[in-house]
């Protein structure tokens, strides 16, 4: 069973440079997740989906945009990266609102 | 208030011993509660729900105080590998029902 599953695992990157991170799901899930967590820090929602084709903002969206154009694909891009948004990126899926959350194993991102 | 709160230790102990988190919620109306387990560095894993009658797995007792708004996680006979952190989840009713994570509270289990 793969589950969640994110790409790349690891990416280091400049400022200004932008990228995607890929978060796939194989559970038929509704609902995914982007949260970035800091050192010593809690999970904080970047933006989420509740369906193919919708997205919404979370507590800390500035600086990121997401697309769900097909149910089992979240994508989480930084436009021109800064070196606050050095962090690790979780995503996670659901599959309806009072069940838990699935989470694939983080991108290490590092923006020099 | 924050949403959910959480000691964040370190709890030490010793292998063997028993120990117990609690966490308190502030949305009266919140209908699911599930504790998650995080390693270092890696993602957060659910560890158990947390039902009205309270629930347990092995070794892992989950427990809900709706009138006092907390939940709670005894571990007994601690291992080695217990040591983690442990989030607190609660589903946020009103709107769209996320799920609302705590900052974890760190248990560190020694020989």
């Amino acid at each position: 069973n793969a589950g969640v599953t994110q790409t790349p695992k690891f990416r280091v990157l400049k400022t200004g440079q932008s990228m995607t991170l890929l978060c796939a799901q194989d559970m038929n899930h509704e609902y995914m997740y982007w949260y970035r967590q800091d050192p010593g820090m809690g999970l904080r929602l970047i933006h989420y989906s509740v369906g193919e084709g919708t997205t919404a903002k979370g507590e800390v969206p500035d600086g990121y945009n997401v697309s769900r154009l097909k149910k089992q694909n979240f994508l989480l891009g930084l436009e021109s990266a800064a070196p606050s948004q050095t962090s690790v990126y979780f995503c996670a899926s659901q599959g309806f609102s009072n069940q838990p959350q699935h989470f694939g194993d983080g991108t290490r991102l590092s923006i020099l | 208030r924050k949403e959910v709160e959480q000691d964040p230790g370190p709890f030490n102990v010793p292998e063997g011993a028993t120990v117990a988190f609690n966490c308190t919620y502030s949305n009266s109306a919140s209908q699911s509660f599930f504790w998650y387990r995080q390693d270092c560095r890696k993602e957060p894993k659910l560890l158990m729900s947390v039902y009205s009658s309270g629930n347990e797995d092995g070794r892992f007792t989950a427990q809900l105080n709706r009138a006092s708004q907390y939940i709670s996680l005894l571990i007994r006979d601690s291992k080695l590998s217990d040591s983690a952190t442990y989030l607190c989840v609660v589903n946020w009713s009103g709107g769209f029902q996320k799920l609302v994570f705590g900052t974890g509270t760190r248990l560190l289990v020694s020989p």
